[in-house]
């Protein structure tokens, strides 16, 4: 059974950093893209990155864009989302979800497994 | 602001027929495949409908999907208590806003 479990979230000041992590398990973690999909407080979805397979491919949401990285451990079947310079407008559930592509594709290209989420919130 | 235009809202009685739109542009919804996402109340996401009209194996027939030029929809026939929650549709987007993008989210309540 496909199982992602984010960690790392927390509260913390604005401007400051935060790593949040993914741990998958269940499947071949290296056969897929993964990406970062954040839901703020009674708010809809909102994408925020995801990465190829080899982690050759990343992309980024306009919004997130130079502040946060995305990367991936398929030796340890993890995906890790760093953030800096946050504000209160990155306050949100934080999920990680599996594509069924392997690369950051349009083509076919869905999130068919989602974690539970990670809560980050960003306040002084 | 949501890329992808839903109403906030909708409802239905046991049994009934619902629709859900899903509006954007041809730089998503005019060039891409739109996906849906069902909520259901303090849960994660779930993917139900996919490549405009694919439904996922486990996803009941009541839920279909369509799309016409830069406009999709999702349909609930057999409307039951446990289809109250929250529907996204999701793009890909060709421009400078993407590279994924939602709608806003409607609620369904089932009266």
């Amino acid at each position: 059974e496909v199982h992602l479990v984010e960690s790392g979230g927390d509260l913390v000041l604005p401007g400051r950093s935060l790593r949040l992590s993914c741990a998958a398990s269940g499947f071949i973690f290296g056969d897929y893209a993964m990406h970062w999909v954040r839901q703020a407080p009674g708010r809809g979805l909102q994408y925020v990155s995801g990465v190829s397979w080899n982690g050759a491919e990343i992309v980024y949401a306009e919004y997130v864009k130079g502040r946060f990285t995305t990367s991936r451990d398929n030796a340890k079947n993890s995906l890790i989302l760093q953030m800096s310079s946050l504000t209160s407008e990155d306050t949100a559930l934080y999920y990680c979800a599996r594509d069924v592509a392997a690369t950051v594709t349009r083509v076919a290209s869905r999130f068919d497994h989602w974690g539970q989420g990670t809560l980050v919130t960003v306040s002084s | 602001q949501s890329v992808l235009t839903q109403p906030p809202s909708a409802s239905g009685t046991p049994g009934q027929r619902v629709t859900i739109s899903c509006s954007g542009s041809t730089s998503n919804i005019g060039s891409n495949t739109v996906n849906w996402y069902q909520q259901l109340p303090g849960t994660a996401p779930k993917l139900l409908i996919y490549s405009d009209n694919q439904r996922p194996s486990g996803v009941p027939d009541r839920f279909s999907g369509s799309k016409s030029g830069t406009s999709a929809s999702l349909a609930i026939s057999g409307l039951q208590s446990e289809d109250e929650a929250d529907y996204y549709c999701a793009a890909w987007d060709d421009s400078l806003i993407g590279p994924w993008v939602f709608g806003g989210g409607t609620k369904l309540t089932v009266l």
